[in-house]
């Protein structure tokens, strides 16, 4: 079955730091790829999104490209903030599934001043 | 706007009681969801429904069993809780046809305590 895989936290960074949470998956077919983002006390909140090969999705400063070859959706920040300091979760919708999406573990990001 | 509402916050069971989580949106999404959110595990779906009327098992329904009282109300009950079933619940839903049906919208969760 389709499954998402990603790099366990919890990531700590400095203010202005370079950002990039790695995501693997393995989907049949060509799934759409997700990140969503929780902020403490908080629901997940769609950050990102790509739909085919080749794409890039972005919001917020965050960038993610759907790599087919590689199988991957990692996420990149050029310049992190302390708001930025939540789990970030990596996940997929295969084409036979649906509005069903599966999750990566989540990633922990904590930003110091 | 409200979003998803989600009731409880916070719940404390005992070993073989019975509760039911409540969500509600408000949206006129179509599809709603249960996941349950454990550490290190991410999100597991367990139970779905894809329109008013219809409701479906998803990764981990054992425990659960769940009512799409109307369009805008999910719920999911807990018979006989047990320990297993300590974890943080969210409900979720997602748009019309067509309309960002791939974008989920979260409630802010239900933590519930199997003691």
């Amino acid at each position: 079955g389709d499954s998402v895989t990603q790099m366990e936290g919890p990531v700590t960074l400095s203010e202005e730091a370079f950002l990039t949470i790695n995501c693997t998956y393995t989907a049949t077919g060509y799934p759409s790829l997700f990140w969503y983002v929780q902020y403490p006390g908080e629901g997940l909140q769609l950050l990102l999104k790509a739909t085919k090969a080749d794409d890039k999705g972005s919001n917020k400063g965050f960038e993610a490209t759907y790599r087919k070859e590689t199988t991957s959706f990692h996420l990149e920040k050029g310049s992190v903030q302390v708001s930025d300091s939540a789990v970030y979760f990596c996940a997929l919708r295969g084409r036979n599934a649906g509005n069903m999406l599966t999750f990566g573990g989540g990633t922990r990001l904590m930003v110091k001043p | 706007n409200a979003g998803v509402t989600q009731t409880p916050k916070f719940q404390v069971l005992k070993t073989g009681q019975s509760m039911t989580l409540q969500c509600a949106q408000d949206m006129n999404h179509n599809s709603m969801y249960w996941y349950r959110q454990d550490p290190g595990m991410g999100l597991r779906l367990i139970y779905y429904s894809a329109s008013e009327g219809t409701t479906d098992k998803g990764e981990v329904p054992n425990g659960y069993n769940v009512s799409r009282l109307n369009k805008r109300e999910f719920s999911l009950r807990l018979e006989s809780a047990a320990p297993s079933q300590t974890s943080v619940y969210f409900c979720a839903s997602s748009g019309r046809q067509g309309v960002d049906e791939e974008k989920l919208f979260f409630g802010s969760g239900t933590q519930l305590s199997v003691l």
